[in-house]
Parts: structure tokens; sequence; C-alpha cells
């Protein structure tokens, strides 16, 4: 059974960082791209990073130079770290597989999430 | 960015009734691929259909897709209590854009 389990979230203080995990289990997780997904009140599901089997890793515009996306495939660990902490990037992260093409692509398992909540 | 537009917002049905949920998107979304995922609070959101009519791996069959262009349909054809969720559509012709989210009610 495939399973992705998120970790790491939490309360932090607006200019902050934080570093999500996301453990896997129940495939072959070197030979999936894999991605970040968030899911906010304002603006509800937004994917926000992909890493692909090489290493490769792609983001939209919107986070661009604030977020980081890696693997260790050896752990069958996914991560995120996230610098720059904003009120905006409270959410719902969600580790996502990917099902076709990195930069194009639905998603055939979903982690359950872990909650950021961007405060002071 | 593609932007995808759900409706109507909230759909209110009884057990046994039929739903139909609507996707549209601000431009053509070539070869169909669309996808659509249920979800339900605290768990994680779930793969129903893909492509935009196949079913995802465990999807009942009551679910079905249609759809091409702009327009896309999700239909489930007698609500079972376990269909009672938040429904969202998903396109990926473009880096991946989700819609808003349908939710169905009792």
């Amino acid at each position: 059974e495939v399973q992705l389990v998120e970790s790491g979230g939490g309360l932090v203080q607006p200019g902050g960082s934080l570093r999500l995990s996301c453990a896997a289990s129940g495939f072959t997780f070197s030979s999936y791209d894999m991605h970040w997904v968030r899911q906010t009140t304002g603006k509800g599901l937004e994917w926000v990073s992909a890493i692909d089997t090489a290493g490769d890793t792609y983001y939209p515009d919107s986070v661009k130079g604030r977020f980081t996306i890696s693997r260790d495939n050896a752990k069958n660990s996914l991560y995120l770290q996230i610098n720059s902490l904003s009120v905006g990037d409270t959410a719902v992260y969600y580790c996502v597989r990917g099902a076709v093409w990195v930069e194009a692509t639905y998603f055939d398992y979903w982690g359950r999430g872990t909650l950021v909540t961007v405060s002071s | 960015e593609i932007v995808l537009t759900q409706s109507p917002g909230t759909l209110s049905l009884s057990p046994g009734e039929g739903a139909t949920l609507s996707c549209r998107a601000s431009q053509s979304v070539s070869s169909s691929f669309l996808a659509w995922y249920q979800h339900k609070p605290g768990q994680a959101p779930r793969l129903l259909i893909y492509g935009p009519t196949s079913r995802a791996t465990g999807t009942p069959d009551r679910f079905s897709g249609s759809g091409s262009g702009t327009d896309f349909t999700l239909t489930i054809s007698r609500l079972e209590p376990e269909d009672f969720a938040v429904y969202y559509c998903q396109q990926y012709h473009t880096s991946p854009t989700f819609g808003q989210g349908t939710k169905v009610e009792i």
C-alpha cells in the first residue's frame, strides 16, 4: 500500500524558516517524480514544487527562491525547505506522487498533509 | 496559467440521487489532461478520474468523467453516503492548477 506521511509543520513567526519531511513507503520511491501541493484558505490548492527522478527541481514563480525541494532516495524521503515565511504561506502542505510528466502531471497518491501556520 | 472554475460551489443532495459537477477552463486543455479528486476532512485527497474519462484504481463505476476543450464534467450516478465530500478538478496541460472545489453535502 502506498503511504506518504508528512511531518515538520507547526507555528512559525513571519520571516522564519521551516523544513517539511515526507516519509514514503509501499512503492519504489526513487522511480517516481515527487511534488508538494499546498492548500490555503484563500487560494485553494496550489502546486508549489516538484523533483524528478534525476533530482532536477521545478517551482512556480510564486515560490521560486524561497522554496527548496529535495529527496533522499536511500531514506525514501522527500523534503521541502521554506524560507522567509509570510502569512500567505499558512497552509496544509501535502506530499504527492506524480503520475506522468514532472512538469505537467496529475497526482495519484497524496499524504494527509502537515499544517504550517505563520503568525506572530 | 490556466484557471479552472468549478460549479456549483455546493450541491445539496440525498443518497441515491445523481450529481453533476462542472469544471470550466480559461483556455483549452489539450488532449483532455484533466483529473478529478475527492477530499474528505482529515483524509488525504484521493484521485478519482484522469484523462479525463479514466477511473483510477479503486474508483467505483458510479463515478464517470467526460468533456474536452474547456468544459469537463464529473458525474456521480447514485450518491452513496461515503460520496459526500469536496471534489476538485485539476488540469495538467501545463503546470498543474486546480479548481476551487465543489462541496457535495446531504
